[in-house]
C-alpha cells in the first residue's frame, strides 16, 4: 500500500534552517507530484509548494519564495523540503502529500513532522 | 489568490443528524478543482471529495459534495460518531493551492 514516511521531530533556533524528508513506497515514485503542506498549532492547512519527482521541477507559494527549497532523490524515492531563516511562526506540523498529476488534490499524506522554532 | 471561507466555524450536531458545511470562494473556482478533506486530532488530513462531488476511494456514501462557481457544500446525510472532526475545503487555481480555515464538527 502507499506509504509516505516522514522524518522525525525537529527543534531549531530562530534563524536556523531545517531539512525534512518524506520517503515514498508502494507506488511508482516518479508518477506522482509531491507537495508540502504545513499546519501551525491549532490552525488550518497552508500549502507551501510542489515538486515533480520525475524532473525535479518545483513551484513554491509566494509566501515561501526565497526561503524554501524542495528536492528529490529518485534512487531512494525520497523528497526533501528545506526551510531557512526560521522564525517562531514557522512552528508547525509539516506534511508531505501526493498528487496524481493534474488532479489538483492530495490523495495520500505523510504522518507529519513537528518543527518547533524556539530560542 | 483565491480565498476560501468556510462556515460555520463550528457546527454542533448529534449522531444521526444531517450536517451541511459551506465553502465560499472569493472568485469563481473550477468545480474540477474543489476538494474536501477530513482531519481528526493528531492525524493527517484524509481526502473525502474531489472534483466538487466525486467521493474518494473508501468514502461512505453518506458524504456528498455539491456546488459550482463560488459556492460549494459538503453534506453528511446521517452523522456517525466517527464523523466528528474538522473539515477543510481546498481549491487549485493560478498555480496555487489554497485551503479554507476549516469547520469543526462537534458532538452536541
Amino acid at each position: 500500500q502507499v506509504q509516505l514516511v516522514q522524518s522525525g521531530a525537529e527543534v531549531k533556533k530562530p534563524g536556523a534552517s531545517v531539512k525534512l524528508s518524506c520517503k515514498a513506497s508502494g507506488y511508482t515514485f516518479t508518477s506522482y507530484y509531491m507537495h508540502w503542506v504545513r499546519q501551525a498549532p491549532g490552525q488550518g492547512l497552508e500549502w507551501m509548494g510542489i515538486i515533480t519527482p520525475s524532473g525535479g521541477n518545483t513551484g513554491y507559494a509566494q509566501k515561501f519564495q526565497g526561503r524554501v527549497i524542495m528536492t528529490r532523490d529518485t534512487s531512494t524515492s525520497t523528497v526533501y523540503m528545506e526551510l531557512s531563516s526560521l522564525r517562531s511562526e514557522d512552528t508547525a506540523v509539516y506534511y508531505c502529500a501526493r498528487e496524481l498529476p493534474d488532479s489538483c488534490y492530495f490523495d495520500d499524506w505523510g504522518q507529519g513532522t513537528l518543527v518547533t522554532v524556539s530560542s | 489568490e483565491i480565498v476560501l471561507t468556510q462556515s460555520p466555524g463550528t457546527l454542533s450536531l448529534s449522531p444521526g443528524e444531517r450536517a451541511t458545511l459551506s465553502c465560499r470562494a472569493s472568485q469563481s473556482v473550477s468545480s474540477s478543482y474543489l476538494v474536501w478533506y477530513q482531519q481528526k486530532p493528531g492525524q493527517a488530513p484524509r481526502l473525502l471529495i474531489y472534483g466538487a462531488s466525486s467521493r474518494a476511494t473508501g468514502i461512505p456514501d453518506r458524504f456528498s459534495g455539491s456546488g459550482s462557481g463560488t459556492d460549494f457544500t459538503l453534506t453528511i446525510s446521517r452523522l456517525e460518531p466517527e464523523d466528528f472532526a474538522v473539515y477543510y475545503c481546498q481549491q487549485y487555481g493560478s498555480s496555487s493551492y489554497t485551503f479554507g480555515q476549516g469547520t469543526k464538527l462537534e458532538i452536541k
